[in-house]
């Protein structure tokens, strides 16, 4: 049974390029929230995905968006790069039933170094 | 305002036990969650509480109780490998898929 996963595993950008993250979920869940985590510091929520629309959002800019595709994996967006977007991405996935099965369960993550 | 609060680091002899203690103050509440996560690597789920009370699982057991906003994390026995940070995450609101507010972690560092 295939965990979470994402791509790529390290990526570095200079300030105001672009960037997409990926993510495929965990085989049988259909939710997708992705966090930033700075380091010494707990993830961030940004936004969580279901049914392809953006369900709710954390206090992110604009310049944070994503998209869920119909087989369930996602993509995150960052324009216009900041020395402050330098952080480790993580894509968790749930089932969205609820109860201990909502449990998120998270990938290894993509590092994003902004020079 | 959401708030999630542990203690930054704590330091352990091996075999001996550790109690990480979580307080929250959030918009609402809809389970507790404890993670470890490993230098570099992803979060992995260790417990769930949604009810007042222990919920044992192995060496590691978690308590809650509501009504004080507070949790705590028990590690027994501890082993070298359980150096990690632990964090304590909330899931929000009233709905069965609130976000989750994580804490900044305790870093848990178990000595020979």
């Amino acid at each position: 049974d295939a965990g979470v996963t994402q791509s790529p595993t390290h990526l570095i950008k200079t300030r105001g390029q672009q960037v997409t993250l990926r993510c495929s979920p965990k085989s049988g869940h259909d939710t997708v929230s992705w966090y930033q985590q700075a380091l010494g510091q707990g993830p961030q929520f940004i936004f969580q995905y279901y049914e392809e629309e953006e369900r709710q959002r954390g206090n992110f800019p604009d310049r944070f968006s994503g998209h869920q595709f119909p087989n369930y994996s996602s993509e995150l967006n960052v324009n216009a790069l900041l020395l402050g977007d330098s952080a480790l991405y993580l894509c968790a996935s749930s089932l969205g039933a609820g109860g201990v099965s909502d449990t998120q369960y998270f990938g290894p993550g993509t590092r994003l170094t902004v020079l | 305002g959401q708030n999630i609060d542990q203690p930054t680091e704590m330091t352990a002899t091996e075999g001996a036990i550790v109690q990480i203690n979580c307080t929250y103050q959030t918009s609402g509440f809809n389970g507790l969650f404890w993670y470890q996560q490993h230098a570099g690597e992803a979060p992995t789920f260790l417990s769930y509480n949604v009810l007042d009370g222990l919920e044992e699982k192995g060496r590691f057991s978690s308590f809650l109780s509501r009504s004080k906003g507070y949790s705590y994390l028990l590690l027994k026995e501890l082993q070298m490998k359980d150096s990690a940070s632990y964090l304590c995450a909330v899931r929000d609101g009233t709905d069965s898929w609130g976000k989750f507010q994580f804490g900044a972690g305790t870093q848990v560092v178990v000595t020979p």
